[in-house]
């Protein structure tokens, strides 16, 4: 099993669309978790991070579930400028790598 | 804060030769990554240093990868000889620590033909 996966994708959505993503970790002492955004021929950017209790930043939604190492990420009132490749990425703790998932691409369509 | 600032931009380079790609960390920031982009493997991390001493290095492809960094403010990932194979995006990035994620340098997308 991948450490970190995600929904293939691609996802298409019309603008004001809500969309989740969604993603899995394999290791339980995974400690901190974050989604990233790429967009297309540019480097990853933090997005934000995901905390236990769920957190919410604007449109844009993470949630944990530590048992089911699940992550999501919803993103309602999708707009044109929405549309990258978001990442999933965990971080295990007993050491300073990031895992990065293979990402997840959203297309929003006007 | 100008961030991580990567160099070259793009390289063109034939099968066989050195290629050198160059890193200038965030200043503060004491780890360092670099991590090799493809479409079919995603993001891979190759090594990384903490104040400039290697520590994981484990993800590095093979003996003609090799990374140093001489001082806090600069690193550099070369490829000695360079294979087709090795065309990708290379990212530099680096951080506080990994519970607060790294910043990513522009990158360095490179062909080797």
């Amino acid at each position: 099993r991948k450490e970190v996966e995600q929904d293939p994708g691609p996802f298409n959505v019309p603008e004001g669309a809500t969309v989740a993503f969604n993603c899995t970790y394999s290791n339980s002492a995974s400690q901190s978790f974050f989604w990233y955004r790429q967009d297309c021929r540019k480097e990853p950017k933090l997005l934000m991070s995901v905390y236990s209790s769920g957190n919410e930043d604007g449109r844009f939604t993470a949630q944990l579930n530590r048992a089911s190492q699940y992550i999501s990420l919803l993103i309602r009132d999708s707009k044109l400028s929405d549309s990258a490749t978001y990442l999933c990425v965990v971080h295990k703790g007993s050491n300073y790598k990031l895992t990065f998932g293979k990402g997840t691409l959203l297309t929003v369509n006007p | 804060d100008a961030g991580v600032i990567q160099s070259p931009r793009h390289e063109v380079t034939e099968m066989g030769q050195e290629v050198t790609l160059r890193c200038k960390p965030i200043s503060g920031h004491d780890y360092l990554f670099w991590y090799r982009q493809t479409m079919m493997r995603g993001l891979e991390l190759l090594i990384y240093f903490n104040n400039n001493v290697p520590i994981d290095d484990s993800g590095m492809p093979e003996d003609r990868f090799s990374a140093k960094m001489p001082n806090a403010s600069f690193s550099t990932l070369k490829i000695q000889p360079s294979e087709p194979r090795d065309s990708a995006v290379y990212f530099c990035a680096s951080s506080t620590g990994a519970n607060y994620g790294y910043t990513f340098g522009s990158g360095t997308r490179l062909t080797v033909v």
